[in-house]
């Protein structure tokens, strides 16, 4: 199975800043076949970033998403406090699907 | 509006069974499928497995094979979870959730159900 690998696994940062959030594929995944999550404490991880260029319903242009290969990239610009949680990366171009073990943003 | 409804919190005793229920809305039942997540504390989802509501097709994750049953019923637009022999290992929060595709990504989640296994 692919395993997912993500760094950092906590990011410190204010508000207003950019977050750089990475996803390691242990075998070549084709960019439409990674998404993100967002999960609050006590929530479902929520959709929203999917494929090179799609955003979920309602996820602002802050969030986008790159990468290829076996290195992905979710950039979050401009922090707002609503963002500070556990981000995952998924792939679903071979089965299983598999998840990453998440990268949890704080507040510095 | 899509939504997913899972059945309440459960505690059970070391080789019991426990049976999860998602109730669907805001969409064609047999449209998609519904997979099962597994989520252990501090850790990330663990994909469970999978049901297609069209045709009862399901494809459940190896190392649970023989342990886990997923159904669903038309009739009441409900998927089921069904995870027997439980261990404490098994203690977590599980989700089900929809994807349009048997590998696709996860759109509409449900609350989550917890799990609780203890003697």
């Amino acid at each position: 199975e692919i395993v997912l690998t993500q760094s950092p696994v906590t990011l410190s940062l204010s508000p207003g800043e950019t977050a750089t959030l990475s996803c390691r594929a242990s075998e070549s995944v084709g960019n439409s076949f990674i998404v993100w999550y967002q999960q609050k404490p006590g929530q479902a991880p929520r959709l929203l970033i999917y494929g090179p260029f799609g955003r979920a319903t309602g996820i602002p242009d802050r969030f986008s998403g790159s990468g290829s290969g076996t290195d992905f990239t979710l950039t979050i610009s401009r922090l707002e406090p609503e963002d500070f949680a556990v981000y995952y990366c998924q792939q679903f171009d071979t089965s299983p699907l598999t998840f990453g073990q998440g990268t949890r943003l704080e507040i510095k | 509006e899509v939504k997913l409804v899972q059945s309440g919190a459960e505690v059970k005793k070391p080789g019991a069974s426990v049976k999860i229920s998602c109730k669907v809305s805001g969409y064609t039942f047999p449209d998609s499928y519904i997979h099962w997540l597994k989520q252990a504390p501090g850790k990330g989802p663990e994909w469970m497995g999978f049901v297609d509501p069209d045709d009862g097709e399901t494809k459940i994750a190896e190392k649970l094979q023989g342990r886990v049953t997923i159904t669903a019923d038309t009739s009441t637009d409900t998927a089921y979870l069904v995870l027997s022999s439980l261990t404490s290992d098994d203690s977590a929060v599980y989700y089900c959730a929809r994807g349009l595709e048997q590998l696709s990504r996860l759109d509409y989640w449900g609350q989550g159900t917890q799990v609780t296994v203890s003697s």
